[in-house]
């Protein structure tokens, strides 16, 4: 079972504009990873927000973690056409076993 | 250094057969986990490994599926009397410790026909 959702499910924008997805889980955590995947294969790493830290940053990325709400925003900024993938968000509990949510697509035009 | 690989990376097969997916981890790493993902969802947690023991395996969906690492490097998911609902990516990870990031191999597609 998945822990989490992703909203939205999908997003389309225009090269230059900003990306926003969410991501809601249900139980305690450790740290918070975030994660892209193109064309269905491998994964690549972004982030990790750990359960004290309220917001990071990684060059156009920026996470936010709010553990009261059970929620983090993942937020892309200056979209490029290259960013066009499927980003999930994953909770960690103890040993860092990983529990993704279903996975947002963006979709970013030219 | 080389990453995470996976073999094969794409398998089909016939319903009832053996099949076996293999990942060699980043060296040195200590942690190994295997995840299946299905179309339009997320990867799922399989089972963990730290060092040459199973840590937890709770994410196998019956016993028709077995995964080990002897030697606490490479690790080999066995899957038998494959069936159609078993195709899938199986993806595997490995993490320096437990509570690192984890690096993802490129996945083994595995049909079942």
């Amino acid at each position: 079972s998945q822990q989490g959702e992703e909203d939205p499910q999908a997003l389309s924008i225009q090269e230059g504009e900003n990306a926003t997805m969410n991501c809601s889980y249900k139980t305690s955590i450790n740290n918070l990873q975030w994660y892209r995947q193109n064309s269905g294969r491998g994964l690549v790493h972004l982030i990790l927000i750990r359960s004290n830290e309220r917001e990071k940053h990684s060059g156009r990325l920026r996470v936010t973690l709010d553990t009261s709400k059970k929620s983090s925003s993942l937020l892309i900024t200056a979209s490029r056409a290259a960013d066009t993938a499927s980003y999930f968000c994953a909770t960690s509990g103890g040993y860092n076993k990983l529990i993704f949510g279903a996975g947002t697509r963006l979709a970013v035009h030219p | 250094g080389a990453g995470v690989s996976q073999t094969p990376s794409n398998k089909v097969t016939e319903k009832g057969k053996y099949v076996e997916l293999r990942c060699d981890p980043i060296s040195g790493h200590t942690a190994l986990y295997w995840y299946r993902q299905s179309l339009g969802q997320g990867p799922e947690f399989l089972i963990y490994f730290q060092g040459t023991g199973a840590a937890d395996d709770s994410g196998l969906p019956n016993d028709r599926f077995f995964a080990v690492r002897p030697e606490g490097s490479v690790s080999t998911l066995k899957i038998q009397r494959t069936e159609r609902g078993d195709s899938a990516v199986y993806l595997c990870a490995s993490s320096l410790r437990q509570n690192n990031e984890q690096f993802f191999g490129p996945g083994t597609r595995l049909t079942v026909l």
